[in-house]
Parts: structure tokens; C-alpha cells; sequence
């Protein structure tokens, strides 16, 4: 079955520090692909998506590319800022699977000052 | 609006006891929902969905069961709670494409 592989946390930066968290996934078929953020004590929210091959999705400085011929889908930040501390989640999804939401096990990440 | 409801926010259960979990949604029909665990420091188990009413798919078999008695209503149940059960528990639905929208959870210690 469909599955993402995630690279194991803590991961610990220093502020400013670039930061990459890996991210490959098994699928049939043609899925999406998707990073989603759960800071402390809130819930699942959305941080970017991406529905086909080398698409890129972007939002608060994050980025992650969509690479079919490597089955991944890397999240990446220039910089990275205290308030980024939280659990990162890459997940699939494909439309002939009924939509189900497939995750990672999720990485945290911890930015110190 | 489309809005979830997720109830209760925390439950405090002894083992053995049943359990009841509910989940609705407002503002549309037909959605496709499901029912996410996650243990400590563990990442998200999709444990069941539905397409549609009285439609239940399971992914992980295990002492819980769900139930889709409305068209947005999504029940999870367990008639004996383990230890292993305890989690957080997360609802989900999508109108039949990619925008999911999490309900707050609710937050399950048995003991």
C-alpha cells in the first residue's frame, strides 16, 4: 500500500540555520503530496501542497518540490525562526483512494535562539 | 461556513469501559470522512473512513469500530477500552478532493 517515509527528529537548528527535512513516499499511481505543521499544543494546519511532478509548493518561506523521478517531496527553509519549532508531517493522497490522507511519521523540529 | 465539530476535548477512561467519539460536520453533504489516531510520539494512523453513509472502510484492524449513521456524522466506538488505546484522536472530512479540514481532536487517556 501507499506509504511516506520520513526522516527521524529531533531535528535541532540554531535561528537563521537552513533546514531541509526529507521525505519520500511509495505510491500507485499519480499522488499529492503534502507538508503539514502541528505547533505546540494546535492542531493540523496545511503548510503546502503539490498535485503534480515538479510542482512546487511555497508558503511562510517554506518550499518542496515535487520530484516523481525520486519519489520525494523535501521540505526546505532559508532561514529558519524560533516560532518554526513544531511537528512537520509529509503526507499523500491520491483520488482513487478516496481521498484518505496518508502521513509520515512526522519530525520535530526544535530552533533555538 | 464548513465547520467540524470534535467532542470531547479530553476523555479520561478506565480499561474495559466503552468509548464514543462523534464527529460532525456543517455546511456541506456527502463529504468523506475519517478517523486518525495518534499515539505519543508517533506519527498519524488512519484508522477508518467513509464515502458515504452506513460505508465504512477500516484500515487497521484493532478494538475499535466506527459508524457513519448520518450523512455528517462519523462515530468511532470501542465497547472495551486497552491501555493501548489511549492517543489523540482526530476527525477529518474533505468534500471528494484535496481540502481537508481537521477537526480539534480529542485527547484519550485510559488508565
Amino acid at each position: 500500500g501507499d506509504s511516506v517515509t520520513q526522516m527521524e527528529g529531533p531535528v535541532t537548528l540554531s535561528e537563521e540555520a537552513f533546514l531541509t527535512i526529507n521525505c519520500t513516499y511509495t505510491a500507485t499511481g499519480y499522488p499529492s503530496l503534502f507538508w503539514y505543521v502541528q505547533y505546540p499544543g494546535e492542531g493540523l494546519q496545511l503548510l503546502l501542497k503539490a498535485t503534480k511532478a515538479d510542482d512546487k509548493g511555497s508558503n511562510k518561506g517554506f518550499e518542496a518540490t515535487y520530484r516523481k523521478e525520486t519519489t520525494s517531496f523535501h521540505l526546505e527553509k532559508g532561514s529558519v525562526q524560533v516560532s518554526d519549532s513544531a511537528v512537520y508531517f509529509c503526507a499523500l493522497s491520491r483520488r482513487d483512494s478516496s481521498y484518505k490522507l496518508i502521513f509520515g511519521s512526522g519530525t520535530r523540529l526544535l530552533v533555538r535562539p | 461556513s464548513q465547520t467540524i465539530h470534535q467532542w470531547p476535548a479530553t476523555l479520561v477512561q478506565p480499561v474495559g469501559s466503552p468509548l464514543s467519539l462523534e464527529c460532525t460536520v456543517e455546511g456541506t453533504s456527502n463529504p468523506n470522512l475519517y478517523w486518525y489516531r495518534q499515539a505519543a510520539g508517533r506519527g498519524l494512523q488512519l484508522l477508518f473512513y467513509s464515502v458515504g453513509i452506513g460505508q465504512i472502510s477500516s484500515e487497521v484492524p484493532q478494538n475499535l469500530s466506527a459508524s457513519r449513521p448520518q450523512d455528517r456524522q462519523f462515530i468511532l466506538s470501542s465497547k472495551k477500552l486497552l491501555l493501548s488505546d489511549s492517543g489523540f484522536y482526530l476527525c477529518a472530512w474533505t468534500p471528494g478532493d484535496y481540502g481537508y479540514t481537521f477537526g480539534s481532536g480529542t485527547r484519550l487517556t485510559v488508565v
